[in-house]
């Protein structure tokens, strides 16, 4: 079946930039499918971050203005996610998902998430 | 940007009992593009409902979704004990995804 795992840094130094990764298994990303970015800080509600099709197009909130950056490695079949010049405000769990194969389509598959730290 | 209101905040119900989830929009979510997870403690969310009323792969006929426009609902018809999480209306009808935050479905 289809699985999504994020890897990355736990603690990120206030001003760096968060990288992380997802990878998928049981599905190829190139084979159609957007797949997004989603965090929720401890305690509180879910936030859209971004998301990209299988072709590399992107989108993503304007809320974190241009500070977000989603790719996507093929041949790994992962994709990945930058966030620019952290705060304590970007401290949380972010998840990776699934979402259908239109842009108009909800999260059906999500990773398990990674708790991201911005400390310094 | 469409925002979403859940109520109540809180939901406090017993096994059996019926749970009747309230999801509002600041503006009309086109083509009922409006969906429900379930979220338990340490868990990602779980898609329940799309579509506003379709259910999701394997999620038992209990749940149900319910309206259009601005107003929407999510019944659980007969609580059971792995039904007690939080859930989270998210609306992807505009080019901006939101979530609302969610009600918080506990054990009287």
């Amino acid at each position: 079946q289809v699985q999504l795992q994020e890897s990355g840094p736990g603690l990120v130094k206030p001003s760096e930039t968060l990288s992380l990764t997802c990878a998928v298994s049981g599905y190829s990303i190139s084979s159609g499918h957007y797949w997004g970015w989603i965090r929720q800080p401890p305690g509180k509600g879910l936030e859209w971050i971004g998301s990209i099709y299988h072709s590399g197009i992107t989108y993503h909130n304007p809320s974190l203005k241009s500070r977000v950056t989603i790719s996507r490695d093929t041949p790994k079949n992962q994709f990945s996610l930058k966030l620019s010049s952290v705060t304590a405000a970007d401290t949380a769990v972010y998840y990776c998902a699934r979402q259908g194969r239109a842009g108009r389509d909800p999260f059906d598959i999500w990773g398990q998430g990674t708790m991201v730290t911005v400390s310094s | 940007e469409i925002v979403l209101t859940q109520s109540p905040g809180t939901l406090s119900l017993s096994p059996g009992e019926r749970a009747t989830l309230s999801c509002r929009a600041s503006q009309s979510v086109s083509s009922s593009y409006l969906a429900w997870y379930q979220q338990k403690p340490g868990q990602a969310p779980r898609l329940l409902i799309y579509g506003a009323s379709s259910r999701a792969t394997g999620i038992p006929d209990r749940f149900s979704g319910s309206g259009s426009r601005t107003d929407f609902t999510l019944t659980i018809s007969r609580l059971e004990p792995e039904d007690f999480a939080v859930y989270y209306c998210q609306q992807y009808g505009s080019s901006v995804f939101t979530f609302g935050p969610g009600t918080k479905v506990d054990i009287k």
